[in-house]
């Protein structure tokens, strides 16, 4: 069955600071993996997505993302974080055979801090 | 452009009734998707449209829950005999392809309240 597990409910990081979210995955096939993030009172918002090719994958905002096939890993990145970065994060996949929807994980709250 | 609208942005009903809820997608997408955010329970596919075809309805909790889309376009969400456990974020989204790399872009979504 496929799933996705996001370890930690909430990641707290000083602004300037790097921040990483993290993610796992169980799939069967090929995994396409996504990552969205949803601000208070709105919808989920598209950040990046890994498809094929290379294993780091830019996104919106200066995200990125490296995937790890070995162990089945697609964290979440960025440099330095911004306090307006504060939301929920949530890693989805879609396996080979169920393209027809995402899994998602619980999703992951990252503060960030003056 | 226009993103995903869905309509009511809040809905507050009584146990028992029935509630529809409304999703434009963007304008040329030809995927639709219906999902649900529970506190506690994560975001969980419901139901899945695309073009012509019969839709994937592996998702629906019940058969209390039904959704159409018209005209390959606007769709709706019915919830018939509204439970408490019903109380949840209902979200739409829609995609240009089925794809498996193609990204779903999602709407402000409906909060519903059964009480």
């Amino acid at each position: 069955a496929q799933s996705v597990a996001q370890p930690e409910d909430q990641v707290n990081v000083a602004e300037g600071n790097p921040l990483t979210v993290k993610c796992t995955y169980s799939v069967s096939g090929n995994p396409y993996l996504f990552w969205y993030v949803q601000y208070p009172n709105r919808g989920l918002q598209f950040l990046l997505k890994y498809i094929t090719g290379d294993n780091l994958v830019k996104g919106s905002y200066g995200f990125e993302a490296e995937f790890n096939k070995s162990q089945t890993s697609f964290h979440l990145k960025k440099p330095s974080a911004l306090v307006s970065d504060s939301a929920l994060y949530f890693c989805a996949v879609r396996g080979s055979g169920g393209y027809n929807k995402l899994i998602f994980g619980a999703g992951t709250r990252l503060a960030v801090h003056p | 452009g226009a993103g995903v609208s869905q309509s009511p942005s809040n809905k507050v009903t009584e146990k028992g009734k029935d509630v529809e809820l409304r999703c434009d997608p963007i304008s040329g997408h030809t995927a639709l998707y219906w999902y649900r955010q529970s506190l506690g329970q994560g975001l969980e596919f419901l139901i899945y449209f695309q073009g012509n075809s019969a839709p994937d309805k592996s998702g629906l909790p019940s058969d209390r829950f039904s959704a159409e889309r018209t005209g390959g376009s606007v769709s709706t969400l019915t919830i018939q005999r509204t439970q408490q456990e019903d109380s949840a974020v209902y979200l739409c989204a829609s995609s240009h392809t089925t794809g498996q790399g193609g990204e779903q872009y999602f709407g402000p979504g409906t909060r519903l309240t059964v009480t």
